[in-house]
């Protein structure tokens, strides 16, 4: 079984700033199947990316993603106020469906 | 628009059951698949269970298999799941969500609000 792990578990950062979340998978995955969400306090997770680099309908193109093989990464180039929350990693295979423990990315 | 509306949420005993229910709207509902994914209080995401839009193909993780039990019906765009042997640790909120489709069929792409499973004595 896929296991992902994120890093950072918080990321401290202003608004303007960059920001880059890591997930790596326990043993090389199709980049084909690796999406990532984010969810805010109390809301529902939104799927920001598919195909690891594919944005989600509605989506800033501040948001972008990459990786391949074990190592991807979300990547957001400027922050907003409503960007601050928590990221999620997921990846499918094998008909299982594996997230990621999660990166806070918080306001400094 | 779609919409995704999970019930049926509340509190049980260990060991006991509950029938969580997700009404959908919007979309073709039989052409979808349909998951189920918990939460627990202050935890990250966890996938439980997935169903085709067929019905004909379920999936379960291995926390649940065996206790948890996926189904829909087409005709009420309706997807159901039975959770049994309930232990403390099944105490989550449960996310019901739509499937995508094509190349992105694995994602989950619209979510309910979620409904909150307490098992406790």
């Amino acid at each position: 079984e896929i296991v992902l792990t994120q890093s950072p578990g918080t990321l401290s950062l202003s608004p303007g700033e960059r920001a880059t979340l890591s997930c790596r998978a326990s043993q090389s995955v199709s980049s084909n199947y690796l999406a990532w969400y984010q969810q805010k306090p109390g809301q529902t997770p939104r799927l920001l990316m598919y195909g690891a680099s594919s944005r989600a309908t509605g989506i800033p193109d501040r948001f972008s993603g990459s990786g391949s093989g074990t190592d991807f990464t979300l990547t957001i180039s400027r922050l907003e106020p409503e960007d601050f929350a928590v990221y999620y990693c997921q990846h499918y295979g094998d008909s299982l469906w594996t997230f990621g423990q999660g990166t806070k990315v918080e306001i400094k | 628009e779609v919409q995704v509306l999970e019930s049926g949420g509340g509190l049980v005993q260990p060991g006991g059951s509950l029938r969580l229910s997700c009404a959908a709207s919007g979309f073709t509902f039989r052409n979808y698949a349909m998951r189920w994914v918990r939460q627990a209080p202050g935890k990250g995401l966890e996938w439980v269970s997935s169903v085709s839009g067929g019905g004909e193909s379920t999936a379960y993780a291995g926390s649940v298999k065996g206790r948890f039990t996926i189904s829909r019906d087409n005709s009420k765009n309706t997807v159901y799941l039975q959770l049994s042997s309930l232990r403390a640790e099944d105490t989550a909120v449960y996310y019901c969500a739509k499937g995508g489709s094509g190349s992105s069929y694995y994602v989950f792409d619209y979510w309910g609000q979620g409904t909150l499973v307490t098992v406790s004595s």
